[in-house]
């Protein structure tokens, strides 16, 4: 079974420029999670998703992100305008979310650097 | 407040040795669920192994096991044997909530090194 996918791996913006991240969820997975890790801050969750529907976006850093979810397969991230302090590498994970299967799997990530 | 501590910032250990990786948590719920990931250089975030609340047992999971202690709210993950291949990020972390997704909140993490 193909694991979480996450598009691109790598992209490197100037600021101002907007950036979508891309993250497809394992087939049959009910949630799903979006992260930024950097050396400053750690593992940090950004915003997560239940049946599609955002839960908790308390984690989102301001306005210039934006999540969504339109159907169970497919999510984004975006950031317009970015910065080079959102230089950092993003996570996608999903869970089947439900007690009991609500371990999480992780997509290889999207490193992105904006200059 | 932070829920999950990971004490060691790096930890040392001889090849073929076990070695310990120290984590406490903080909670209220009675109802938790407890995950250890590994982060070797390339990036990648690996599932280890898992603890819910309920578990009598400790988890174990090939060379992965955990010591669970409830009442002290810590469960440090052993690796027995230690490879080469260990040498990478280990982060500890809890899943919140009953319902909903459930929120998960991760450790600042452990380096490991594993010495030939």
């Amino acid at each position: 079974d193909a694991g979480v996918i996450q598009s691109p791996r790598h992209e490197v913006t100037e600021m101002g420029q907007e950036v979508t991240l891309r993250c497809k969820p394992i087939s049959g997975h009910n949630s799903l999670f979006w992260y930024r890790q950097t050396m400053m801050r750690g593992l940090e969750l950004l915003i997560y998703f239940n049946n599609n529907v955002p839960i908790d976006d308390s984690g989102m850093p301001e306005d210039r992100f934006s999540a969504k979810m339109p159907n169970a397969s497919f999510s984004t991230l975006k950031i317009q305008p970015s910065e080079p302090r959102d230089s950092a590498v993003y996570f996608c994970a999903s869970s089947p979310g439900v007690l009991g299967g609500e371990t999480q799997y992780f997509g290889p990530g999207t490193r992105l650097l904006v200059l | 407040a932070q829920k999950i501590t990971q004490t060691q910032p790096g930890m040392f250990v001889q090849e073929k040795e076990a070695v310990t990786l120290d984590c406490t948590y903080d909670t209220s719920d009675q109802s938790y669920g407890l995950f250890w990931y590994k982060q070797p250089s390339s990036g990648e975030m690996i599932f280890l192994i898992y603890q819910g609340s309920y578990d009598e047992q400790n988890a174990t999971e090939g060379r992965y096991s955990l010591n669970f202690q409830k009442a002290r709210k810590s469960t440090n993950l052993v690796i027995s044997a230690s490879q080469l291949g260990d040498s990478a990020m280990y982060f500890c972390a809890m899943r919140e909530g009953n319902t909903g997704g459930f929120k998960t909140i991760f450790g600042a993490g452990t380096r490991l090194f594993v010495k030939a």
